[in-house]
């Protein structure tokens, strides 16, 4: 089973506008990545989080944690057409060092 | 700073015949993943070395998949023989950190259809 999972599955909004897509997780976790997949290409790694950490900012990216709820969410601000693309969570669990699990994405659409 | 480099790109190939995939991890970088990613799911992680040992490969369907890294760094994934659902992109990622999940550089990946 997937131990993160990413949602909404897609969205669509307008050049400009906000996005915004979470991930849950069930286990405790070292630290959570965000990942952006363009279409046909390999992932690209956009930010890692600490479990000790709420959030953390990268440019137009704005990703926060929360360990109670085991869930963190990936704000992109102002969004361009280039950001259309799946964005990926993927955990690091607690005891299962060295190893990251993949959600199976939210493929994110930005229209001009 | 090159990337990771993956051959060859696309492969088509029948069923029951034999695939190999290459894979030329980033200068220095100890730790090689290789994932399935079916389309539209997630990566799936296959196996991973930190050096030539493999510290994870319980995901990895042995009777058909075998994979190495000699000398610590290219690695080879070979499927023998292949299934239809085999059909998927295989991405080749690597990091410099082992223990804590480093940031993993991903290559292109191999996309391969098994008629």
């Amino acid at each position: 089973s997937q131990q993160g999972e990413e949602d909404p599955q897609a969205l669509s909004i307008q050049e400009g506008e906000n996005a915004t897509m979470n991930c849950s997780y069930k286990t405790s976790i070292n630290n959570l990545q965000w990942y952006r997949q363009n279409s046909g290409r390999g992932l690209v790694h956009l930010i890692l989080i600490r479990s000790n950490e709420r959030e953390k900012h990268s440019g137009r990216l704005r990703v926060t944690l929360d360990t109670s709820k085991k869930s963190s969410s990936l704000l992109i601000t102002a969004s361009r057409a280039a950001d259309t693309a799946s964005y990926f969570c993927a955990t690091d669990a607690r005891g299962n060092a060295g190893k990251s699990t993949f959600g199976d994405g939210t493929t994110l659409t930005v229209k001009p | 700073e090159a990337g990771v480099a993956q051959s060859p790109r696309y492969k088509i190939i029948e069923k029951r015949q034999s695939v190999a995939f290459w894979c030329n991890p980033i200068s220095g970088h100890a730790t090689l993943y290789w994932y399935q990613q079916i389309l539209g799911q997630g990566p799936k992680l296959l196996i991973q070395f930190q050096n030539n040992g493999v510290v994870d490969d319980s995901q990895l369907p042995k009777d058909r998949f075998s994979a190495e890294r000699l000398k610590g760094v290219d690695s080879t994934l070979k499927i023998q023989p292949a299934k239809l659902e085999d059909s998927a992109v295989y991405l080749c990622a690597s990091s410099l950190t082992h223990g804590q999940v480093g940031t993993q550089y991903f290559g292109p990946g191999t996309r391969l259809l098994v008629l």
